[in-house]
């Protein structure tokens, strides 16, 4: 079975700082890694994915995370963060053969101006 | 507009009362699942289907009902609500093949007293 976590529930950071949000995560076979972003009030929506080939993953609005294989870490970052990037952020890992994801306990990114 | 429509969005209902949160969506995806979010824990599945008609439990499946009678939508039932059972709800959907993103509804918020 596999299982993720978000090594930092909250993360504040002042506006045009780069972040990070750590994420790490356990499993005894080949994994799938996501991260999604949750605004106020709404669902979740997907900022990328890692299902093979290259480590360096770039998602939507500046997102990017890396597979680490040996650390089994899939850290997000964003080199300058803005305002609008305030929200809470999953991990989440799925087994290639498993139909569905395991989430981390959610990181809330606050910005600051 | 395509996606997953939940319903309703915001519910308060007492102890014991049956409550049935509805989910569609307009993919004919095969996968459906609902997800319960709570502070701390992140989300949790509580069921998941794989067509019309096959549903398996989750995590945390105790006092909730499902079934799926038609493709596009996948009913959440609590029979006998309880105050644990306050939380978000998420209804997803995702497509066959692995490693397929899983689309989020806009959530359902429960209120027991």
């Amino acid at each position: 079975a596999q299982s993720v976590t978000q090594l930092d529930s909250q993360v504040p950071v002042f506006e045009e700082a780069p972040v990070e949000l750590r994420c790490n995560y356990s499993s005894s076979v080949s994994v799938y890694l996501f991260w999604y972003v949750q605004y106020p009030n709404q669902g979740l929506q997907l900022l990328l994915k890692y299902l093979s080939g290259s480590t360096l993953v770039k998602g939507i609005n500046g997102f990017e995370a890396e597979f680490n294989k040996s650390q089994t870490s899939f850290h997000l970052r964003k080199p300058s963060v803005h305002i609008s990037d305030t929200a809470e952020y999953f991990c989440a890992v799925s087994d290639r053969g498993a139909q569905k994801l395991v989430f981390g306990q959610g990181t809330r990114l606050t910005i600051n101006p | 507009d395509a996606g997953i429509t939940q319903s309703p969005r915001y519910k308060i209902t007492e102890t014991g009362r049956q409550v049935t949160l509805m989910c569609h969506q307009t993919w004919s995806h095969s996968y459906m699942f609902w997800y319960r979010q709570d502070l701390g824990h992140g989300l949790r599945l509580i069921y998941y289907s794989a067509a019309a008609d096959i549903t398996d439990k989750g995590e945390v499946p105790d006092g909730y009902v499902v079934s799926r009678s038609k493709t596009e939508n996948f009913p959440l039932t609590l029979e006998s609500a309880t105050r644990s059972q306050t939380s978000v709800y998420f209804c997803a959907s995702r497509s066959e093949g692995s490693g397929n993103t899983i689309y989020f509804g806009e959530g359902s918020w429960l209120t027991v007293v």
